[in-house]
């Protein structure tokens, strides 16, 4: 069973860009559509986007302008930035992934806290 | 895109059934058959329980079963389990290609 393991700062300033990335246990990467969902603490769960395994990419509108999803094939891993991130941005960021002709998310990174703070 | 609607909490007895309802517009769950359902526990990750509306992944109990109508999917629990006891969020594929999800349910075993 593949496993993804997200990574990164647990505590980012209010203005500053939010770094994340998910590695992936196999070697599926090429394979996947590669997807970031946030949950804010005691809320429900948030589409952020994903990334092809050929780079494509797409996100939720209401983040458009601040997200940045790529992917590094060599290194079985994908990567999420958010810009000019605020409060409202302080999440549970969890990475997980779809097949081709799939519509299903499975499966999950165990998620990483995130928290926008001076 | 707006989050699909779903009930805050639902409620039910051991051995009972509970229906959770996610609705949405033409624009996603009433335009595909592609709404998943996903069980939270707390302070866990999301687990897949049903996609493409009613269809069970290996290994997820058959106490769990889905269906759609028009805008609006449902996931039906029978036979409660104290087990049962999870948050469950909806989601469903969109006219944009994006993805999006119902606000949760939280469901609660007397």
């Amino acid at each position: 069973q593949v496993q993804l393991q997200e990574s990164g700062p647990g505590l980012v300033k209010p203005s500053e860009t939010l770094s994340l990335t998910c590695t992936v246990s196999d070697g599926s990467i090429g394979s996947y559509y590669w997807t970031w969902i946030r949950q804010p603490p005691g809320k429900g769960l948030d589409y952020i986007g994903y990334i092809s395994y050929s780079g494509g990419t797409n996100y939720n509108p209401s983040l458009n302008s601040r997200v940045t999803i790529s992917i590094d094939t060599s290194k079985n891993q994908f990567s999420l930035k958010l810009s000019s991130v605020t409060a409202a941005d302080t999440a549970v960021y969890y990475c997980t992934r779809f097949a081709w002709g799939q519509n299903w998310f499975d499966p999950w990174g165990q998620g990483t806290l995130v928290t926008v703070s001076s | 895109q707006s989050a699909l609607t779903q009930p805050a909490s639902v409620s039910g007895s051991p051995g009972q059934s509970i229906t959770i309802s996610c609705t949405g517009t033409s624009s996603d769950v009433g335009g595909y058959n592609f709404v998943s359902w996903y069980q939270q526990h707390p302070g866990k990750a999301p687990k897949l329980m049903i996609y493409d509306v009613s269809n069970r992944p290996s290994g997820v109990s058959n106490r769990f079963s889905g269906s759609k109508s028009g805008n609006t999917a449902s996931l039906t629990i029978s036979g409660l389990q104290a087990e049962d006891e999870a948050d469950y969020y909806c989601s469903s594929y969109t006219t944009s290609s994006a993805r999006v999800f119902g606000g949760g349910t939280k469901l609660t075993v007397l």
